[in-house]
């Protein structure tokens, strides 16, 4: 079973400039997580999707962050303008959601330095 | 009330030692506790989660305890190796809607 696909790896980008992220769920997961996680915290919830409805965006900065997912299947997270302090790795999960199998299986993120 | 609180930041354990780390959470609606273990480079991965019917769970070398009226929970890895050496994340949520409150990571090395 294929994991969870983002790209690009690494960004680099200065402030005031924007950027986008993307991610491919595991194929047939209905829900998919966007985190951020600077360095040397835990990750910190951004948006929640079930299909391509938003269940959760509470703590997404919506004027500078924006997502969506397109058919309930890939997602882009984008920054605009991005600062200083959006220098963090921006993970993908996704989970079925169905039953008891709640496990969310993250991607190995995007490293996104603003300098 | 949605913190989870995780020590300590850093851990040293000598191979074949036990390694422990703690978390304490104040939400009394959490019902879903999973430990997570990320390398470097990569996404976190789950390693063991526990629900609070049980006080203990047990997954070859590793496991939860869990004390509910203390509001706490702890990861024992035994005989710890080289190749447990990882930063180590617990977590909490509400077990229906998955939205999980995370720590700020224990940073274990285990020495040879």
């Amino acid at each position: 079973e294929a994991g969870v696909a983002q790209s690009p790896r690494y960004k680099i980008i200065e402030k005031r400039q924007s950027v986008a992220f993307w991610c491919n769920p595991i194929s047939g997961h209905a829900t998919l997580y966007w985190y951020q996680q600077i360095l040397g915290q835990g990750p910190k919830l951004l948006i929640q999707f079930q299909n391509n409805g938003v269940v959760d965006d509470s703590q997404l900065p919506k004027d500078r962050f924006s997502a969506e997912r397109l058919k309930g299947v890939d997602s882009t997270l984008k920054i605009q303008p991005a600062k200083l302090e959006d220098s963090a790795v921006y993970l993908c999960a996704s989970s079925a959601q169905t039953g008891k199998n709640t496990e969310a299986f993250f991607g190995q993120g995007t490293r996104l330095t603003v300098v | 009330q949605q913190q989870v609180k995780q020590s300590p930041q850093s851990l040293i354990v000598q191979k074949g030692g036990i390694s422990i780390i703690n978390c304490a959470y104040e939400n009394t609606a959490f019902d879903y506790f999973p430990w997570y273990q990320q390398f470097p480079g990569k996404g976190p991965a789950l390693l063991i989660a526990i629900r609070p019917d049980v006080s203990e769970k047990k997954e070859g070398r590793f496991t939860i305890s869990f004390n509910k009226s203390a509001k706490q929970f702890s990861l024992h890895i035994m005989d710890s190796q080289p190749g447990d050496s990882a930063t180590y994340f617990c977590a909490a949520a509400i077990y229906s809607n998955y939205q999980l409150i995370w720590g700020a990571g224990t940073k274990l090395i285990i020495k040879p």
